[in-house]
């Protein structure tokens, strides 16, 4: 069974560009969740998306945004990319009523 | 609210001896508790998860952690290290009434092997 699959693995972008990142759930996985690892931040929640809806996001500005598709796919966006954007961006994903969250292999997003 | 404390961000162990990585949690509800794994330019892996039940909790590659509610615990063990343990552990904390996005994260403590 294929994992949470993250893409791109790396992604170089200027600062005041937008990034798109994307990322396919376990199947089944209707749950999808973004985290932020920056060095020295540790891990820090982005969003949470379920059934095509966000349901929670972290202390995150407005610039850094996503959605679900019916599929249950998810990409997440960035806008207006400043240096301290540049960190790991970890995907997960979970069933509705289970409580445990797998994780993609991540997607280096590096802003200069 | 919730947070995690994970005591030293570097723990350094030699191959063959008992591994503790430890973990405090604050919790204003009866936590959910998980260990994650992450290897160099890789994704975080599960090790083990407490929910309820049994307060010992078995996880994969031999490691396994204790509940401990009166020290508000959750420490990660391994009797024998191995050179393929070395890698980055983040412990984690949700709650069963308040949704799995409020994963919240340690630091990380790094576990270093030698031979």
């Amino acid at each position: 069974e294929a994992g949470v699959t993250q893409s791109p693995t790396h992604l170089i972008k200027t600062r005041g560009q937008q990034a798109t990142l994307r990322c396919s759930p376990i199947s089944g996985h209707t749950s999808v969740y973004w985290y932020q690892q920056a060095l020295g931040l540790g891990l820090q929640f982005l969003l949470w998306y379920d059934e095509g809806e966000e349901r929670n996001r972290g202390n995150f500005p407005p610039r850094f945004s996503g959605r679900q598709f019916p599929n249950y796919s998810s990409e997440l966006n960035v806008n207006a990319l400043e240096l301290e954007d540049s960190a790991l961006y970890l995907c997960a994903s979970s069933l509705s009523e289970e409580n445990t969250i797998y994780f993609g292999e991540g997607s280096w997003l590096t802003v200069v | 609210a919730q947070s995690v404390t994970q005591l030293g961000s570097h723990v350094s162990v030699s191959e063959g001896a008992l591994v503790l990585l430890r973990c405090n949690y604050s919790s204003s509800v009866p936590p959910y508790l998980f260990w994650y794994v992450q290897y160099p330019n890789q994704g975080l892996q599960l090790l083990l998860k407490y929910t309820t039940g049994a307060t010992l909790v078995k996880g994969i590659n031999g490691f396994e952690a204790e509940f401990k509610k009166s020290e508000t615990s959750f420490h990660l063990t391994k009797p024998s290290a191995h050179m393929s343990d070395a890698a980055e552990y983040f412990c984690a904390v949700s709650g069963p009434y308040t949704g799995y996005s409020t994963l919240t994260f340690g630091k990380g403590t790094m576990l270093l092997v030698s031979p």
